[in-house]
């Protein structure tokens, strides 16, 4: 089942602009995850946030983590073409230790124009 | 370091016929993942395996999903017989056991 949901499904914005996206998750979680993946490929891992943390950075991309809104953020900023690509976020449940499955959520088109 | 890598990258066949999907994870990765990708469902975990056990199968559609871990270095799904509902894009994903997972570029399965 899926458990985090991204927002907006499709986003296309212009070179140099920032692009946002958010993603909404319904239980308690460990760490949160977002990921990419381009045209034909598998997914790449971008960041993870711990749920002790809020925000965290990573170049280009900004993350922020509500807990008690049970949601996140990935903030892409100064967008270049190469970021066109989907945006998944993936969580895992606070629960059995030696569960580590991830849900994925639908991920976020982002399209750069140039 | 090569990555993970799965075989075939493509696979058109017949219904009814068997599939078999391959998977060499990173080397020292304890955890392995098995993901299907469509378009209506998204990316669903079928199974995964910590330690070349499989942990938890209950992502498999039906009894017509197997998969293995014969050792720490391969890893094989099948479907037999498969079906024009099995068409999809099927990911392998490895990882050290809670750590972020690699992802291999799928095999894209085509059942006609």
């Amino acid at each position: 089942s899926q458990q985090g949901e991204e927002d907006p499904q499709a986003l296309s914005i212009q070179e140099g602009e920032n692009a946002t996206m958010n993603c909404s998750y319904k239980t308690s979680i460990n760490n949160l995850q977002w990921y990419r993946q381009n045209s034909g490929r598998g997914l790449v891992h971008l960041i993870l946030i711990r749920s002790n943390e809020r925000e965290k950075h990573s170049g280009r991309l900004r993350v922020t983590l509500d807990t008690s809104k049970k949601s996140s953020s990935l903030l892409i900023t100064a967008s270049r073409a190469a970021d066109t690509a989907s945006y998944f976020c993936a969580t895992d449940a606070i629960g059995n230790s030696n569960d580590y499955k991830l849900s994925f959520g639908a991920g976020t088109t982002v399209t750069v124009r140039a | 370091d090569a990555g993970v890598i799965q075989s075939p990258r493509h696979e058109v066949t017949e219904m009814g016929q068997e599939v078999t999907l391959r998977c060499k994870p990173i080397s020292g990765h304890n955890s392995l993942f098995w993901y299907r990708q469509t378009m209506m469902r998204g990316l669903e975990l079928l199974i995964y395996f910590n330690n070349n056990v499989p942990i938890d199968d209950s992502g498999m559609p039906e009894d017509r999903f197997s998969a293995k871990m014969p050792n720490a270095s391969f890893s094989t799904l099948k479907i037999q017989p498969s079906e024009p509902r099995d068409s999809a894009v099927y990911f392998c994903a490895s990882s050290v056991v809670s750590q972020p997972q690699h992802f291999g570029d799928g095999t894209r399965l085509s059942i006609l």
